[in-house]
């Protein structure tokens, strides 16, 4: 199976910070992987797909990038709203699905 | 507008069972692989189970193999997951969603498996 790990697991940062995440595949998953944000009590929300598309009407801010087994997730200049959860997603099969641990990002 | 709305869930004892379901509406449910996917309490997100169009394959998580059987029933647009011999650690928030080839998720249903 296809494990993920993200890094941090916890971010401070402030309004207007360029933030950025990172999510290691176990083995690589070519492209398939994508990005999500969860509020408290709420469903998650797909940001970025296939590494590196965004999703229709989520913000410019939010990018991603890479392939194989690193990506990473960007953030160009924090807004309120992003203070969240983020969860990086494989699905290099239809059959088996893994979420990375998430990376909660507060305010500093 | 798509919507999915889970119910069945609820308090049940260690080794008990609930069946939970998804009911579909304002796309065509055929077309699209269908999850389940679970948050246990201050936990991150937990893919459990995925279906195919037409139900002729399933897939789960090691963890719920043998317990867990996902089922669909397109000329109903249901969802279902049938949890059987459940533990502790299956409580959680359990969301249906639609998470290959879209993002649709419902507003979870929370299942507790407690003596």
């Amino acid at each position: 199976d296809i494990q993920m790990t993200q890094t941090p697991s916890t971010l401070s940062a402030s309004v207007g910070d360029r933030v950025t995440i990172t999510c290691r595949a176990s083995q690589s998953i070519s492209s398939w992987l994508a990005w999500y944000q969860q509020k408290p009590g709420k469903a998650p929300k797909l940001l970025i797909y296939k590494a590196s598309s965004l999703e229709s009407g989520v913000p410019s801010r939010f990018s991603g990038s890479g392939s194989g087994t690193e990506f990473t997730l960007t953030i160009s200049s924090l807004q309120p709203d992003d203070f969240a959860t983020y969860y990086c997603q494989q699905y290099n099969t239809n059959s088996l699905i893994t979420f990375g641990p998430g990376t909660k990002v507060d305010i500093k | 507008e798509v919507q999915l709305v889970e119910s069945g869930g609820g308090l049940v004892q260690p080794g008990g069972s609930l069946r939970l379901s998804c009911a579909a509406s304002g796309f065509t449910f055929s077309r699209y692989w269908m999850s389940w996917v679970r948050q246990a309490p201050g936990k991150g997100l937990e893919w459990v189970a995925n279906i195919k169009k037409d139900g002729s394959e399933k897939y789960y998580v090691d963890s719920v193999k043998g317990r867990f059987t996902i089922s669909r029933d397109n000329a109903k647009n249901s969802l279902y997951l049938q949890m059987n011999s459940l533990r502790a650690e299956d409580t959680a928030v359990y969301y249906c969603a639609i998470i290959m080839g879209g993002d649709y998720w419902g507003q979870g249903t929370r299942v507790t498996v407690s003596s």
